[in-house]
This record gives structure tokens, C-alpha cells and sequence, in this order.
């Protein structure tokens, strides 16, 4: 099993749909989980950490449940600047490192 | 915003020859960390640095890595004897430390070509 797996898309949506990405993990010792975005052949950026009890960031909601092992993202009234890849990743508590899943594609027509 | 800087932006090099990477973590920031991304694939961790010394590595950093901190600003990757699979978009990232969630913050990347 990946350590960190995600539905590698394409989501292809219209501009003001909501769209939603799952992702799940592996090791139940993970403490630290984040959603970054990467465009086409740039790093990866950092959209939001992922808490405990949910957070909310603009048009961005991130839910974490940790007794299914999985974490998720939501979108809402996506815009065509959303477009790229949305990669979730996960840190261990013993580990400093962060493991990232392959990514989920999304773009948005208009 | 403070960021991550590296260079070169891009790198071509001779199979066998060795390559430097250079990175500038964030300033205040303790941790720091090496990433490799081959082109269509996901990015992997390679190695974690802290007190001047690895603090943890995977199985792709073997013999043929290393890093180094030779000052107070600079964080170095050095690759020798570079193989053709070493081909691929290199990532530094720091942290300022390992607690309450603190996110990686990633530099845009040394893109390597080995011929």
C-alpha cells in the first residue's frame, strides 16, 4: 500500500463548481498533513495545513479523520487560476521528512 | 515574504561529472531539506539536515550524495558522478522546527539534465 494515495485525476470542471479530493495514508503515526498546489514544472506551494478539527481558508476547506486515515480538500466556486495539481502530503511524528502523495490533477474550463 | 532561493535555475551536465545545487533556506529557519522530482512523477524526500548534521535520509541518498551547510546562509547538494536517471527537478525546503504543524517551504527548483 502507497504511503500516501491520491486519485490522480484529471478533474475537470467549470468555473464555479465545487470540487472535492480525498486522499488517504498509510502510517496511523502521522501528525502533520498539508495540501500544497503545483503548477506545470514549478515547486510545490503550500495551501494549507490540515487540522485536527477542519479549517477553512477563503474558498479552500480541508477535513482530516483520522480514524479512516484520510484527508480532504474542498473548493468551492473554483476559478481558472485553481488549475493545477494538488498534491497532499504527510509527516510522521518521528520523521522529518514529509511524504507526498503523486498528486491530483484539476482543471477548469471556462 | 521571506523564500527559499536556488540556483542555478538550471544545470546541464556530462554523465560521470559531479554537480553542486545550491540552496538559501529562509533565514530564521532550522531545518532543511533535499527533494528530487522526475519529470512526470512525484516528489520524493531524499534528506533532512538539522544541527549541522543528516538528521534522517531515504534509500535514493546513497554514496554518490551529500550535503553540506559551509557557511550560515548556504545549503549544498553535491551529486558525483552524475548517471543519466539523475536527471530531474531538485527541491530544497526549510522549516523553522518539527512542532504544531509547521509546513515546508520550497525553493523553485534546480532543474538537472544529464547527458
Amino acid at each position: 500500500r502507497k504511503e500516501v494515495e491520491q486519485d490522480p485525476g484529471p478533474f475537470n470542471v467549470p468555473e464555479g463548481a465545487t470540487v472535492a479530493f480525498n486522499c488517504t495514508y498509510s502510517n496511523s503515526a502521522s501528525q502533520s498533513f498539508f495540501w500544497y498546489r503545483q503548477d506545470c514544472r514549478k515547486e510545490p506551494k503550500l495551501l494549507m495545513s490540515v487540522y485536527s478539527s477542519g479549517n477553512e481558508d477563503g474558498r479552500f476547506t480541508a477535513q482530516l479523520n483520522r480514524a479512516s486515515q484520510y484527508i480532504s480538500l474542498l473548493i468551492r466556486d473554483s476559478k481558472l487560476s485553481d488549475s493545477a495539481t494538488y498534491l497532499c502530503v504527510v509527516r510522521s511524528s518521528s520523521a522529518s521528512k514529509i511524504i507526498f502523495g503523486s498528486g491530483t490533477r484539476l482543471s477548469i474550463r471556462p | 515574504e521571506p523564500e527559499v532561493t536556488q540556483t542555478p535555475s538550471h544545470q546541464v551536465t556530462q554523465m560521470g561529472q559531479e554537480v553542486i545545487l545550491r540552496c538559501v533556506p529562509i533565514s530564521n529557519h532550522l531545518y532543511f531539506y533535499w527533494y528530487r522530482q522526475i519529470l512526470g512523477q512525484k516528489v520524493e524526500f531524499l534528506v533532512s539536515f538539522y544541527n549541522n548534521e543528516i538528521s534522517e535520509k531515504s534509500e535514493i541518498f546513497d554514496d554518490q550524495f551529500s550535503v553540506e551547510r559551509p557557511d550560515g546562509s548556504n545549503f549544498t547538494l553535491k551529486i558525483r558522478s552524475t548517471k543519466l536517471e539523475d536527471s530531474a527537478m531538485y527541491f530544497c525546503a526549510s522549516s523553522d522546527h518539527l512542532r504544531n504543524n509547521q509546513p515546508q517551504h520550497f525553493g523553485d527548483g534546480t532543474r538537472l539534465s544529464i547527458l
